[in-house]
């Protein structure tokens, strides 16, 4: 079935360093991608969202390409602020588009 | 405007009791969507509805697990006969339409139910 795979926490990185969050996927089909955030103490909201091959998601600095012959959909920001750390989740719309799967999760705390 | 909300907040309850877990999601949004959360784990997804229906209910962990949506909008998750294992936050979502091509979740803030 459908599912999504996710690199695991913790990651603890210093302010303005890189960031990689490896998510890789498999579905039926073509699923749309998403990378949903959880501030500390605030709900899930959306960080960005890819629906087709090779589309890019930004939003907030974060960059993620879908990418189908890898299914892939690693979340990257070039220079982390302390203000990024927080739980991160990978997902998909599966292929009749009634399912969700999500990640376990990646936590992130960025250290002045 | 308002946000996905749900009640209550935090419920604790005895093994073996019934308990009822409310969604508003935001106004005017079709697709209504149902979601645990473990200790440890990510979001399993429970079950989807679109207007009052539900789709695909294989996502229901079992028998004592249903959920209904009236007038499309409120839902209620009912959890019968409730296990320690039924322990975690279940969170609400809710998205303007279906969810095929990719349509942003808003989510609520979670019902934490503790089963003693």
């Amino acid at each position: 079935g459908d599912s999504v795979t996710q690199m695991e926490g913790p990651v603890t990185l210093s302010e303005e360093a890189f960031l990689t969050i490896n998510c890789t996927y498999t579905a039926t089909g073509y699923p749309s991608l998403f990378w949903y955030v959880q501030y500390p103490g605030e709900g899930l909201q959306l960080l960005l969202k890819a629906t087709k091959a090779d589309d890019k998601g930004s939003n907030k600095g974060f960059e993620a390409t879908y990418r189908k012959e890898t299914t892939s959909f690693h979340l990257e920001k070039g220079s982390v602020q302390v203000s990024d750390s927080a739980v991160y989740f990978c997902a998909l719309t599966g292929r009749t588009g009634n399912q969700f799967y999500f990640g376990t999760g990646t936590s992130l705390t960025v250290i002045p | 405007g308002a946000g996905v909300s749900q009640s209550p907040s935090n419920k604790v309850t005895e093994k073996g009791k019934d308990v009822e877990l409310r969604c508003d999601p935001i106004s005017g949004h079709t697709a209504l969507y149902w979601y645990r959360q473990s200790l440890g784990q990510g979001l399993e997804f429970l079950i989807y509805f679109q207007g009052n229906s539900a789709p695909d209910k294989s996502g229901l962990p079992s028998d004592r697990f249903s959920a209904e949506r009236t007038g499309g909008s409120v839902s209620t998750l009912t959890i019968q006969r409730t296990q320690q294992e039924d322990s975690a936050v279940y969170l609400c979502a809710s998205s303007y339409n279906r969810p095929s091509g990719g349509e942003t979740q808003y989510f609520g803030p979670g019902t934490r139910l503790l089963v003693l």
